[in-house]
This record gives structure tokens, sequence and C-alpha cells, in this order.
């Protein structure tokens, strides 16, 4: 298993589907985020959950809703999003508590609203 | 709120030469973290190298090596003997320590290619 696994890899969605990726780390990282990677624009951090405690919510619209069950696992759950949603998104693991260390990425999921 | 800018979107550079890309930053603390990261077509990101501001020593992996300033703000990588297998968006990131997490601040990329 890699550090860093998202499902799936490619998803096409209607604007009023309801669909969700799921992230999960086996790095035993107590930290998990969400980034968003659009074409032509830097990455954009969206959440990070700290010991399965979300601490940061860089004013994601409520259409993006994050789960953190344990500290192995991330969703993002995607219900009526816009065409502008499409991008690629990426889920990072990091050893939270005092800070410091670098991130470590999954492939991402390459997301399509049509 | 910190900003990270690469001004270069492309670059190109034939196998087993040298090339620089270039990175600025701005922020108002004093202790904080700098990285770049390769994103291959697979879309992988990877850690290339890290620096610590509290450092003077520029850090080196390997071929990588980047050229720290801090009173100017600068960052640059530095890969030698470019392989083609070097060929990726690389991304210049700014990090500050804080307790909860690492947030990263990413710039724009650019988009290296190895010529053979």
């Amino acid at each position: 298993e890699t550090g860093v696994t998202q499902t799936p890899r490619h998803l096409v969605m209607g604007m009023t589907n309801k669909k969700s990726l799921k992230c999960e780390q086996h790095l035993g990282h107590n930290a998990m985020y969400w980034y968003k990677q659009s074409a032509k624009k830097p990455l954009e951090l969206m959440f990070v959950y700290s010991l399965e405690e979300r601490v940061e919510n860089n004013s994601v619209p409520s259409r993006f809703s994050p789960e953190c069950p344990n500290s192995s696992h991330l969703f993002l759950h995607l219900h009526t999003l816009q065409p502008e949603d499409s991008a690629l998104y990426l889920c990072a693991s990091s050893q939270g508590q005092g800070g410091g260390t670098e991130a470590f990425f999954g492939q991402g999921t390459r997301l399509t609203v049509v | 709120a910190q900003t990270v800018t690469q001004s270069q979107p492309e670059m190109s550079v034939q196998e087993a030469e040298t090339v620089t890309l270039s990175c600025t930053y701005d922020t108002s603390e004093s202790n904080y973290y700098l990285f770049w990261y390769k994103q291959p077509p697979s879309r992988q990101m990877i850690l290339v190298i890290r620096q610590e501001a509290y450092k003077q020593q520029n850090a080196t992996e390997n071929r990588f090596s980047v050229n720290f300033q801090k009173a100017a703000k600068s960052f640059s990588l530095k890969i030698s003997d470019s392989q083609l297998g070097d060929t990726a968006m690389y991304f210049c990131a700014f990090m500050t320590r804080e307790t909860s997490g690492s947030r990263l601040t990413f710039g724009e990329g650019t988009q290296l290619t190895v010529n053979p």
C-alpha cells in the first residue's frame, strides 16, 4: 500500500448528483487535508483536520462537506456542484502535532462536473 | 497572509545540463519552512527538498539544491545533471510552524521539460 490513497481516480458527475471522494493514509499521521488544484491556479487549501477535528475551513462553499471519521480516513462529500468545481482534488496527511513536517499527498481525484 | 510567486510558467533544459527554477515569497513570519514539490504526469505530488528558515545553510538532496536568501525572500531550486525523469511541474511551497498541522501555501508552478 502506498502512503496516501485516493479513490476514485476519476469522477464525472452531474450538477444534481451526490458523490463522495475518499482518502486513506497508512502513515500513522494525525492531520489530514483537502486541496483543490485548478488549471492555471495555485493549489488551494480547503480543509484541515487535526486529531479528527476540523481546524480550518477556508471559505469553502457548503456544497463541499468534509468528514473525518478517524485519523486514517478522510472524505469529501459533494452535492449540487457547479462546472467551475471541476478540478483535481488532492488529499494529504502529515504528523501535525508540533508542526514543521512535510505533507504526503495522494494521486488525486480528477473531478469533472457536467 | 503569505504569498508564493513562481515567475516562470515553463522552462526547458537539455539532458545532463543544469537548470534553476525561481521562487519568491512574502511573509511577516520569522519561523517557517520552504519546500519544493514535484508533480509528474502521474499527478503524485512528491517532496523534492525542504529548507528551514532558521538554518542558514542551503539544503541539498543529491542533484537538487536550493539557494535560500532569507532577506530577499527568495528560494530557488537548482537541478544538476538533469534527467528525463525530472520532467514535471515543480511547485514552491511555504509553511509556518503551527501546532495543528502543515498548511502549505503554493506557488503557481513551473512546468519543466527535460529534452533528450
